[in-house]
């Protein structure tokens, strides 16, 4: 069965400082997406980034950096320089395809405290 | 930019009573999703709808839970008789013309069963 692996639960950082987010997946399918969504306090699920099983590519996108490595089955990401308003929960989530349709399998979640 | 819209934002109910969640996919998207939070938890998926019927259901959407597509641009998910442990955050989402496009998300529901 798919699983989301993120360690971490919590972290807290003051600002400016780089912060890495661990994600582990499991899967048996041999074509898979990676997602890592935001979740600030306002609740709703933001999008940033999607990641196709055969583009092992790291992407970078302004402050935010992705560093995707099937060999240990592992998705990070990395936010630079980070701000208070980066203060969120971010799950990372992996697409499994079944009948047609695709569901996200969701990690626990990371809450990122950025202070002052 | 277009995004997936949801209706109530906070629905209050009592034990037993049946609610309707309101979901506007982004219009030309074709996948539809319903996942659900409960407080402090990862988000869950409950079911899939594509072209017009159910693709996948979850261990979680059991009979008491239905979705429906009653027009061109609504998409409800049911739930006929709540109980305490429906209490959570349900989120809708959808996706454009393949099952692999980019699922996004509505700003949720918060259920409370009382």
């Amino acid at each position: 069965a798919q699983k989301v692996t993120q360690a971490q639960t919590e972290i807290s950082v003051v600002e400016k400082e780089d912060v890495t987010l661990d994600c582990v997946y499991e899967t048996r399918d041999t074509t898979y997406y990676l997602f890592w969504y935001k979740q600030p306090p306002s609740g709703e699920l933001v999008f940033l980034i999607r990641r196709n099983s055969f583009d092992e590519q790291n992407e970078i996108s302004g402050r935010y950096s992705w560093n995707f490595q099937k060999s240990t089955s592992s998705f990070n990401f990395t936010i630079t320089a980070s701000q208070v308003v980066d203060s969120a929960v971010y799950f990372c989530a992996l697409s499994e395809t079944r009948g047609g349709s695709e569901k996200l399998v969701f990690g626990k979640g990371m809450k990122l405290t950025v202070n002052p | 930019e277009p995004e997936v819209t949801q209706t109530p934002s906070h629905q209050v109910t009592q034990m037993g009573q049946e609610v309707i969640l309101r979901c506007v996919p982004i219009s030309n998207h074709l996948y539809f999703y319903w996942y659900r939070q409960i407080l402090g938890q990862k988000v869950e998926f409950l079911v899939s709808f594509y072209n017009n019927e159910i693709s996948e259901k979850s261990e979680i959407f059991d009979d008491q839970f239905s979705v429906e597509r009653p027009d061109g641009s609504n998409f409800t998910l049911k739930i006929r008789s709540t109980k305490l442990e429906d209490s959570a955050m349900y989120f809708c989402a959808s996706s454009a013309g393949e099952p692999t496009d980019t699922q996004y998300f509505g700003p949720g529901t918060r259920l409370t069963v009382l």
